[in-house]
């Protein structure tokens, strides 16, 4: 069975930084791209940023470019978010998911973790 | 950025009717591949968000048959057959055709 556990969410002022983490388990995680997408509270879905499975592929949406890193550790099943330069618009639930395949068709968000809520705030 | 406007916000039900969400994009969806690059996504009450539909209208593994997604270029549709209690939540379409991916703002289907 597919898990994801994110973990490292929690309080943090304005302007400071934070990492987290998303630990997978039931697949070969380093044959799957991976993705961070956020929701904040009582809003839609907002696709953070993604990693490809070797991290040779790495894309950001641009309200966190520059600011967010995601990374991959293959040998301990983990994916990472870098957060630096906290602003309160950060506040929100974060989600890793896994890709999909249907034979060579992508599939986004094919698997989801609970989430981990970061709030911003002085 | 592609907008993705889904109609309408709010669709109130009674259980075993038919409901239907409509997703239209700012821009064509079919990528210079021939692919189009359209799914659905239902986030149930408390929960986080599952993968429903994609590629327009291929279900997920173990997603219902009364769920039916249908569309192309801009103009896409998810529909629920016989609504069922486990089926409320709300309803989001995503493109990944072009960068960056983008998520519709949702719709919440809901008891009448």
């Amino acid at each position: 069975e597919v898990q994801l556990v994110e973990s490292g969410g929690g309080l943090v002022q304005p302007g400071r930084s934070l990492k987290l983490s998303c630990l997978a388990s039931g697949f070969t995680f380093s044959n799957y791209g991976m993705n961070w997408i956020r929701q904040a509270p009582g809003k839609g879905l907002e696709w953070v940023a993604s990693i490809s499975s070797s991290s040779s592929y790495i894309y950001y949406a641009d309200t966190v470019k520059g600011r967010f890193t995601i990374s991959r550790d293959n040998a301990k099943n983990t994916l990472y978010l870098q957060m630096t330069s906290l602003r309160s618009e950060d506040t929100a639930l974060y989600y890793c998911a896994r890709r999909g395949y249907d034979g060579y068709y992508p599939l986004w968000f094919a698997y989801w973790g609970q989430g981990t809520l970061v709030t911003v705030s002085s | 950025d592609v907008v993705l406007t889904q109609t309408p916000v709010a669709q109130p039900v009674t259980l075993g009717d038919q409901a239907s969400i409509s997703c239209r994009s700012s821009q064509s969806l079919v990528h210079s591949n021939g692919n189009t690059y359209l799914e659905w996504y239902l986030q149930k009450p408390g929960q986080s968000p599952q993968l429903l539909i994609y590629k327009v209208s291929n279900r997920f593994s173990g997603v219902p048959d009364r769920f039916i997604g249908s569309g192309s270029g801009s103009d896409f549709t998810l529909k629920i057959s016989r609504v069922e209690p486990e089926d409320l939540g709300v309803y989001y379409c995503f493109q990944a055709t072009h960068d960056p991916p983008t998520f519709g703002g949702g719709t919440k289907l809901e008891l009448k």
